[in-house]
């Protein structure tokens, strides 16, 4: 499984556009990056997924380099309620059990 | 919809005891895994199963032993209880058609 790197800690402005890298320099070619988060010691929450393209849905988007080497979240408009962990992991997608492994992850503080 | 439901959300338990997690799913997944969570260590699978009736190990199951006899349910067992199990255990499920993880509320043990 690869291995990911995130900053320890980010802040961000409420309303501003919130942007959390990721390394994953030996993700392989089947491996997906995803993004789940975990606001406040709950269970973590799936946010976003990709292989090689960009994504977007109603939570975030996250943005691939081409060589697949690291990945962003984005936030495009970050609230209060954003302020949590947030976690980058690479794992086989599809018909595959889906093991993850998380990291430490990114704390993101959102300030008012 | 209840999605991943964990009992009991809070135990203590002194050293050498024994309890079992219940985890459910009510969204017919296929694939169901325990993680545990210290902190500063984010998540570690402890043991996931693929479908009913089968389990394995992840990368920190000493300790752990689990069943899923119904595809809804996975239980987690201590069966000897020590201080440093102590933790948050959270389960999650996914199905086998899309490698998205949902995490129930977690159970906060403590051993003394």
């Amino acid at each position: 499984d690869a291995k990911t790197t995130q900053p320890t800690s980010m802040d961000c402005a409420e309303g501003r556009a919130a942007n959390l890298p990721c390394n994953h320099s030996t993700i392989s070619g089947n491996e997906y990056v995803y993004w789940y988060r975990q606001i406040h010691s709950q269970g973590p929450q799936y946010i976003i997924h990709g292989l090689k393209n960009n994504e977007t849905n109603e939570m975030a988007s996250l943005i691939i380099t081409e060589d697949r080497k690291s990945s962003t979240l984005i936030l495009p408009h970050a609230t209060l309620r954003d302020t949590a962990v947030y976690y980058c992991s690479a794992g086989i997608g599809g018909t595959s059990y889906g093991k993850l492994t998380f990291g430490q992850g990114t704390i993101l503080t959102v300030h008012p | 919809n209840a999605g991943v439901t964990q009992t009991p959300k809070f135990r203590v338990l002194k050293t050498g005891q024994s309890m079992t997690l219940l985890c459910a799913q009510d969204m017919n997944h296929e694939y169901m895994y325990w993680y545990r969570q210290d902190p500063g260590m984010g998540l570690r699978l402890i043991h996931y199963s693929v479908g009913e009736g089968t389990t394995a190990k992840g990368e920190v199951p000493d300790g752990y032993n689990v069943s899923r006899l119904k595809k809804q349910n996975f239980l987690l067992g201590l069966e000897s209880a020590a201080p440093s199990q102590t933790s948050v255990y959270f389960c999650a499920s996914s199905s086998y058609t899309k490698n998205i993880q949902y995490f129930g509320a977690g159970t906060r043990l403590s051993v003394l």
